[in-house]
């Protein structure tokens, strides 16, 4: 079946410009995290949509970056004005359902974003 | 801040060895799991583990939950070059969804 399909794989940027990455999740999975993972650190956490409710944009590192969900299935990530610290791969995850300490959050494949 | 430090960082073994990875917290977590990631791809969920103490087997990968569930092991017997890849262990918390602390990761190389 169709996994988690991110869009597009390789992105070259320059500093200063702005970018828009895209997320396809499993059809029926109600659940959208965006993660950030740079060279020698982890996953780092982003931004979480659930259905309708207001996104947790705890993990958004500063007001460049944003994320919208679309009739809760299609997410885009856009962050304004890139920096070089902005460089990593960037992965979108869905799960079926929140909550569950045993949930499993599907990846997709990420985006690389480097900017120049 | 919730961390968890993975050890190593990087391991390069001959095929049939044995290893293990560790992973480590100052904080309890609900669950624990463990992923295990290619280049190019996204990570992939291997197990959960729940309860302090718990041992879950898969083929030849063995994993432990701690007994105070702040750090948990993975041991893999004769290792294949199949298992190289970016292994992560992530701690889960939930408080109305699933909050996943990642760590680092171990880069594992099996060496044909």
């Amino acid at each position: 079946g169709a996994g988690v399909s991110q869009s597009p794989s390789n992105k070259v940027t320059e500093k200063g410009k702005d970018v828009e990455l895209r997320c396809d999740p499993i059809s029926g999975h109600t659940a959208l995290y965006w993660y950030r993972q740079s060279l020698g650190q982890g996953l780092e956490f982003l931004i979480y949509f659930q259905g309708n409710s207001a996104p947790d944009k705890s993990g958004l590192p500063s007001d460049r970056f944003s994320a919208e969900r679309t009739g809760g299935s299609v997410s885009t990530l856009t962050i304004q004005r890139t920096q070089q610290e902005d460089s990593a791969v960037y992965l979108c995850a869905s799960s079926l359902a929140p909550g569950g300490v045993t949930d499993t959050q599907y990846f997709g494949p990420g985006t690389r974003l480097t900017v120049l | 801040t919730q961390l968890l430090e993975q050890s190593p960082q990087f391991l390069s073994i001959q095929e049939g060895e044995n290893l293990t990875v560790y992973c480590n917290s100052s904080s309890v977590f609900s669950s624990l799991q463990w992923y295990r990631q290619e280049p190019g791809e996204g990570p992939v969920l291997l197990v959960t583990v729940v309860t302090g103490g718990e041992v879950k087997k898969l083929k030849r990968l063995t994993f432990q939950f701690g007994d105070a569930r702040k750090d948990s092991s993975l041991h893999i017997t004769a290792a294949q070059p199949g298992d190289t890849g970016l292994y992560l262990c992530a701690g889960v918390d939930s408080g109305g969804y699933q909050k996943v602390t990642f760590g680092i990761g171990t880069k594992l190389q099996v060496i044909p």
